[in-house]
């Protein structure tokens, strides 16, 4: 079993749509946890980044965390079609000084004009 | 602010050739300092990583190697490269001992690799 979990997609929505999407995870030590997009040819940007439980929101995105459940979200209100990349969710437990992240599989999502 | 810098952006290699790809980082001290590739549609797999000058921790045996000559440069290299070498190389930076508290990576824009 992998320690995190996210469903590749790939997703297609309709312009204006709400977006959801997930990560589960197996390490209950985790605690801090990041999404990040990637457009295809270029690395990786961070969106967003909590700490233990509970909402952040930052615009159209809005980024949860049920550590009880093991499951981490990104929702995208109002999607876009400039939103079309690869959502990838990381983590890490904050252990150590490598500063290492476990990285989901990302997950593809096209937004349709 | 703090910027990463990576090139090539795109390689195009024969089999047997040697490799070098290079990254710096510019306005941090002291930051950890990562290699991972991509293959196409799949996730990010951690190659390397660096905590100081000199210190390299591999992750995956393989055909490469990497070296941090400096502070803030990262090399990436292979003395002979292999056709299951190419993909999508990132490198990416985070700040350096900060305790208990998780960093998040900053990535550069990558080398896609290809080799012939």
């Amino acid at each position: 079993q992998k320690e995190v979990e996210q469903d590749p997609g790939p997703l297609s929505v309709p312009e204006g749509a709400i977006v959801s999407l997930n990560c589960t995870y197996s390490n209950s030590a985790f605690q801090y946890f990041m999404w990040y997009r990637q457009y295809s040819r270029k690395g990786p940007e961070l969106l967003m980044y909590t700490y233990s439980s509970g909402n952040k929101e930052d615009g159209r995105f809005t980024a949860q965390v049920d550590k009880s459940s093991k499951y981490i979200s990104l929702f995208i209100r109002d999607s876009q079609p400039s939103d079309s990349a690869t959502y990838l969710c990381a983590m890490s437990d904050g252990s150590g000084n490598t500063g290492k992240l476990i990285f989901g599989q990302g997950t593809t999502l096209q937004v349709k004009p | 602010s703090q910027t990463i810098h990576q090139w090539p952006a795109t390689l195009v290699q024969p089999v047997g050739s040697p490799l070098s790809l290079e990254c710096t980082v510019e306005g941090t001290s002291n930051p950890n300092l990562y290699w991972y590739r991509q293959a196409a549609g799949r996730g990010l797999q951690l190659l390397f990583y660096s905590v100081g000058i000199g210190q390299i921790s591999s992750e995956v045996p393989q055909n490469l190697s990497a070296s941090r000559p400096q502070d803030r440069q990262f090399i990436l290299s292979s003395k002979k490269l292999l056709l299951s070498d190419s993909g999508f190389y990132l490198c990416a930076w985070s700040e350096g001992l900060t305790g208990e508290r998780a960093q998040p990576q900053h990535f550069g824009d990558g080398t896609r690799l290809s080799i012939l």
